[in-house]
């Protein structure tokens, strides 16, 4: 079945350490998105790539990288986690960047800083 | 600014017609998305308005007043599995989106 696999669904994770998480698409969108989600909070685009090879800053960047080497990959890394970063992360595509239309989100990952 | 509203949370009865509001502030709006995010679950789209109007699909219809930064989306003959979270996003110009915190809906028999 196509879609959005993330991985891991869930971790815990001790503050300072490094942590990247994985997120890979089969349906040969162009634009991928990184979204972290807080309680009473909306979405928010942490970065986001339009085409393989480009990246760019979203609204909460800081903290966060990520790369685009490919189509269908597109990991987030976060260099030295703080509890701050403790949240639901969603990846998501769409065929193009610009008019988004539908997005299509993976399943989240769940991750808690300690 | 970038703003966004809609009501934190709202209850409903099965077989019941329910409207979730969300109003917006956006500079170079350029449409409005609805989205359903059951517990635990990832968000699915479900509908864009660019144009003032009504969209209808199925039991769901999305409304828009770009005049009045006004949207709703209107649920029909609800169902339990109807309940869920319902996130309402505005697109900017260079069409990033701006979610609001969505509202929780709650049917009860």
């Amino acid at each position: 079945i196509a879609g959005i696999t993330q991985a891991p669904t869930s971790q815990i994770l001790a503050a300072g350490r490094r942590m990247t998480l994985r997120c890979t698409q089969d349906m040969r969108h162009n634009a991928m998105y990184w979204y972290r989600q807080d309680l009473g909070l909306g979405l928010r685009l942490i970065h986001y790539s339009n085409t393989a090879g480009t990246t760019g800053k979203g609204e909460v960047p800081d903290g966060y990288s990520v790369s685009r080497a490919n189509t269908d990959d597109f990991p987030l890394t976060l260099a030295s986690a703080v509890p701050s970063q403790t949240s639901v992360y969603f990846c998501a595509s769409s065929f193009v960047a610009g008019n988004t239309g539908e997005l299509f989100f993976g399943e989240g990952s769940r991750l808690t800083v300690l | 600014g970038q703003n966004i509203d809609q009501p934190t949370e709202m209850t409903a009865t099965e077989g019941a017609i329910v409207q979730i509001n969300c109003t917006y502030q956006t500079s170079g709006f350029n449409g409005l998305f609805w989205y359903q995010q059951h517990a635990g679950e990832a968000p699915t789209f479900l509908s864009y308005n660019v144009l003032d109007g009504l969209e209808e699909k199925g039991r769901f219809s999305s409304f828009l007043s770009r005049s009045k930064g006004y949207s709703y989306l209107l649920l029909k003959e609800l169902q339990m599995k109807d309940s869920a979270s319902y996130l309402c996003a505005s697109q900017k110009e260079d069409y990033q989106l701006i979610w609001g915190a969505g509202t929780k809906l709650i049917i009860k028999p």
